[in-house]
């Protein structure tokens, strides 16, 4: 079975700073992962995925991550954050096949002070 | 192109009741899944259909079913209503040829009193 734990359910920075909200997961194959953002009273929307092509993934709105197999991690990052990045994050992970649902983390609460 | 359609929006039941909500997915998916997230247990996966067939269930109880039709709309009911099934209920629709890329609804927010 696949997990996602994600560190910090919140992490705030300042408009202009680097975001990092980072997720560690757990596979017994290689898995595809994935980055959600929920903006408050909406569905959620997808940022970035991995599936075993590129490590270094680009998605929507300046987001990026890394996939690092040795340290079974995919971390999200955005070089300058802005206000409207307001929103709980999460990492997802399933092993594909078609059928599997999504394994999704905690989520992360991300506050940008400004 | 619309995107995925959840109804109802808001509801409120009371213990031992049922309820039914409703998925309508974008055009030309014929994958529909559904997920509960509350607070204390975040996103979970309850089940997916595809081709009117259940391909998939996550770990809840048999008071949650659902069931797709022919035009890939999806419905989810919910039996003798708990406290503890009071969430929001996500419903996602994919593209069979996309691995976990889905597309959510906005939620059906489901108060149980």
């Amino acid at each position: 079975a696949q997990s996602v734990t994600q560190l910090g359910s919140h992490v705030s920075v300042s408009e202009g700073a680097l975001v990092l909200l980072r997720c560690n997961y757990s596979s017994s194959v290689p898995p595809y992962l994935f980055w959600y953002v929920q903006y408050p009273n909406q569905g959620l929307q997808l940022l970035l995925k991995y599936t075993s092509a590129a490590t270094l993934v680009k998605g929507i709105n300046g987001f990026e991550a890394e996939f690092k197999k040795s340290e079974t991690s995919f971390h999200l990052t955005k070089p300058s954050a802005h206000m409207s990045d307001a929103a709980e994050y999460f990492c997802a992970v399933t092993l594909g096949g078609g059928a599997d649902g999504l394994t999704f983390g905690k989520g992360t609460h991300l506050i940008i002070q400004p | 192109k619309a995107g995925v359609t959840q109804t109802p929006r808001y509801l409120i039941k009371t213990r031992g009741q049922q309820v039914t909500l409703s998925c309508s997915p974008i055009s030309g998916h014929r994958s529909v899944s559904w997920y509960q997230q509350t607070p204390g247990q975040g996103l979970q996966f309850l089940f997916e259909y595809f081709s009117e067939t259940q391909r998939n269930k996550g770990n809840f109880p048999g008071r949650f079913s659902g069931r797709q039709f022919s035009n890939s709309r999806s419905e989810m009911n919910v039996s003798t209503l708990e406290l503890g099934d009071s969430a929001l209920y996500l419903c996602a629709s994919r593209d069979i040829s996309n691995t976990g890329e889905l597309f959510f609804g906005e939620g059906s927010r489901l108060t149980v009193l």
